[in-house]
């Protein structure tokens, strides 16, 4: 029933390790995102794919990468993890138009130590 | 101005009471506005649209004001389970590019 659902919930590792977050929607939307929630609970979008393609790309560090292997997923690798990357990671998808809602899964939590 | 600022509160309310919100930004562009709520270590949801002056669902009443490019949301009668923070969130450019607001933390007393 889960609609929009992220592995794994909890990620601890050290400085340096490479990771990924994965996400998956089964509400048929057309476009994914990941936001960012740092300490200060501020949400920042980091990315978005529309149909598998990058439409939105923040001003992120290159050791992040999204990839959409199909429009039902958007997984989030990070290579060589910073002490900065410790926040929440929130994937949501939404239909193609303008005023459809975002739906967001439940975060994934990584502390970096 | 900060492209989308809210009180950051807490407002510490007593059950029943009547509390407003509210949100400034600065793209007079948009078209589209949100409140979404996010309980205590959980994801955000949207909570109401705002498309036009306002809206309203039962108890919760968002109110745009383009000329001086607010949003405010009241909450009537508020209950506690409405402790949360409400996240003011402003597209920018198209819906799909959010801008959220810093938040606003309300906690409902018995």
């Amino acid at each position: 029933d889960t609609a929009v659902s992220q592995t794994p919930k909890y990620l601890v590792t050290q400085m340096g390790n490479d990771k990924s977050i994965k996400c998956e929607q089964n509400l048929g939307h057309d476009t994914m995102y990941w936001y960012k929630q740092d300490s200060k609970k501020f949400l920042k979008i980091m990315f978005s794919y529309n149909n598998k393609e990058l439409i939105i790309n923040e001003t992120v560090p290159n050791r992040f990468s999204p990839k959409s292997p199909d429009k039902a997923h958007l997984n989030l690798h990070i290579n060589s993890l910073e002490l900065g990357d410790s926040a929440v990671y929130f994937c949501a998808s939404s239909q193609g138009s303008d005023q459809e809602t975002q739906y967001f899964g439940p975060g994934t939590r990584l502390l970096v130590l | 101005r900060k492209e989308v600022e809210q009180d950051p509160g807490p407002f510490n309310v007593p059950e029943g009471a009547t509390v407003a919100f509210n949100c400034t930004y600065s793209n007079s562009a948009s078209q589209s506005f949100f409140w979404y709520r996010q309980d205590c270590r959980k994801e955000p949801k949207l909570l109401m649209s705002v498309y036009s002056s306002g809206n309203e669902d039962g108890r919760f009443t968002a109110q745009l004001n383009r000329a001086s490019q607010y949003i405010s949301l009241l909450i009537r009668d508020s209950k506690l389970s409405d402790s949360a923070t409400y996240l003011c969130v402003v597209p920018r450019g198209s819906a799909r590019q959010l801008t959220f607001g810093s938040g606003t933390q309300l906690t409902v007393l018995p």
